[in-house]
């Protein structure tokens, strides 16, 4: 399967300001979808984005996914102090073994 | 309300046997995928394997394929995990997916909280 890598390692940034995470795909597989998570310390991880820019249920609408082939992005407009944690993506589809980034750190400054 | 609810901690000794429980509470099992997943710590996840009850299909990833087993029973699902290393020590999670078929699963929509396993002599 795929290797995704993400980028960039930890991003800091203001509450107010935009955050973007990328991922990155090491090829393009059919009928593959992308997710996107993210875990608080000593929670267990909770889906933001899923099939690439749709949110999921009790997600605020400042987060938002986009992208296709081999690049995605997850973009939240306007950072909260609530939203620190590591982003994971995670690709599925292509088999039953499906494959996370190493993840993005979010560190509010 | 809607949760996964994962068995406790447990300490085992390597080459010992563990194994771990997700009961699922406000949700189904039925046509949904459950997959265990690890995090050793200060790391990513890990994909452990993945059962879809309603077709009886399992696969187990590259970590540990000939010694982990997953079994469903009900509003139940249960990794078992043998001839334990250090490396094994890890949170394990239990999550449900959307099926895509009989063999696939899409994202993860409901967590369990997570089972910290060590493997200590």
């Amino acid at each position: 399967e795929a290797v995704l890598t993400q980028s960039p390692g930890t991003l800091s940034v203001s509450p107010g300001e935009k955050a973007t995470f990328f991922c990155r795909a090491s090829r393009t597989e059919s009928d593959t979808s992308l997710a996107w998570y993210q875990q608080k310390p000593g929670q267990a991880p909770r889906v933001v984005i899923y099939d690439t820019s749709n949110r999921a249920s009790g997600i605020p609408d400042r987060f938002s996914g986009s992208g296709s082939g081999t690049d995605f992005t997850l973009t939240i407009s306007r950072v909260e102090p609530e939203d620190i944690g590591i982003f994971y993506c995670h690709q599925y589809g292509s088999a039953p073994q499906t494959t996370f980034g190493r993840g993005t750190r979010l560190e509010i400054k | 309300q809607e949760r996964l609810v994962q068995s406790g901690a447990e300490v085992k000794r390597p080459g010992s046997s563990v194994r771990v429980s997700c009961l699922a509470s406000g949700v189904t099992f039925h046509n949904f995928q459950i997959t265990w997943l690890r995090q050793a710590p200060g790391q990513g996840l890990e994909w452990v394997g993945a059962m879809i009850p309603t077709y009886g299909t399992r696969h187990y990833g590259r970590i540990a394929p000939d010694r982990v087993t997953i079994t469903a029973d009900g509003s139940a699902t249960y990794m078992e995990l043998t001839s334990l290393r250090f490396e094994d020590t890890a949170v394990y999670f239990c999550a449900r997916s959307p099926i895509i078929d009989m063999y696939r699963g899409k994202y993860y929509d409901f967590w369990g909280q997570g089972t910290l396993l060590t493997v200590s002599s």
